[in-house]
């Protein structure tokens, strides 16, 4: 298993700061994950983040609004830009388990408050 | 469209009871799907994992049934204790979807003594 932490585990911001969050995972992983959750909803894939290339967006999601770095295989940073109520969510990051597809590991999220 | 319908209702019930979950998708052909737990403040856990070819897997007090011509999966709890309370959250893997889960918006339950 991979035991995965992000900073900070919360925080409140202003409307129109940016908030970089980071995510350290026990072992060297290819791919890292980054999710939304808002309150009641599903998780919702933001990108996918490889060691040593751009990052992947889903629709709907743009690298100015979250501009991800993956400097090593053990740490990536997610930044929500230009902050709104909107973006008020627990963010997640999250690996994939060593035998591949089979199971995700997921960081314990950072809830974001934005006034 | 794409939609992973679990009930948003709370599910409430006895200890000792067996707590049953459903996942419906529609326009997925998944090659796996995942349920995981998820407690307040907390990421989601990984429970069990099914494959398409396979029609039930078993974990201890759970198990897991794969209908994919309902394209439904049903999550039982037997003997459910107060400590299995927690949202539990369906998700689907594709094979034109390399690494990405799409997950349900997961139900809640609430095991009483």
């Amino acid at each position: 298993s991979a035991v995965i932490s992000q900073k900070p585990s919360r925080d409140i911001c202003q409307r129109g700061t940016s908030l970089t969050i980071q995510c350290q995972v026990d072992s060297q992983v290819t791919m890292m994950f980054w999710y939304r959750q808002q309150p009641g909803q599903s998780l919702t894939l933001i990108a996918t983040a490889n060691q040593g290339s751009e990052a992947t967006y889903e629709s709907g999601f743009v690298i100015d609004k979250f501009p991800i770095s993956r400097p090593n295989l053990t740490f990536s940073t997610l930044t929500v830009s230009n902050m709104s109520p909107e973006d008020s969510s627990i963010y997640l990051c999250s690996v994939l388990g060593l035998a591949g597809y089979n199971e995700q590991f997921f960081g314990p999220g950072t809830r974001l408050t934005v006034l | 469209s794409q939609k992973i319908e679990q009930n948003s209702e709370a599910l409430n019930i006895q200890e000792g009871k067996t707590a049953t979950l459903t996942c419906n998708y529609t326009n997925y052909s998944p090659a796996y799907l995942q349920w995981y737990r998820q407690d307040p403040g907390r990421g989601p856990v990984f429970l069990l994992l099914i494959r398409e070819n396979e029609k039930e897997k078993r974990k201890e007090r759970l198990k897991v049934t794969f209908d994919t011509t309902l394209k439904q999966s049903l999550f039982h709890i037997t003997a459910s204790q107060p400590a299995d309370s927690a949202t539990y959250l369906c998700a689907l893997w594709t094979t034109d979807s390399w690494g990405k889960l799409q997950f349900g918006a997961g139900t809640q339950v609430v095991v009483t003594p």
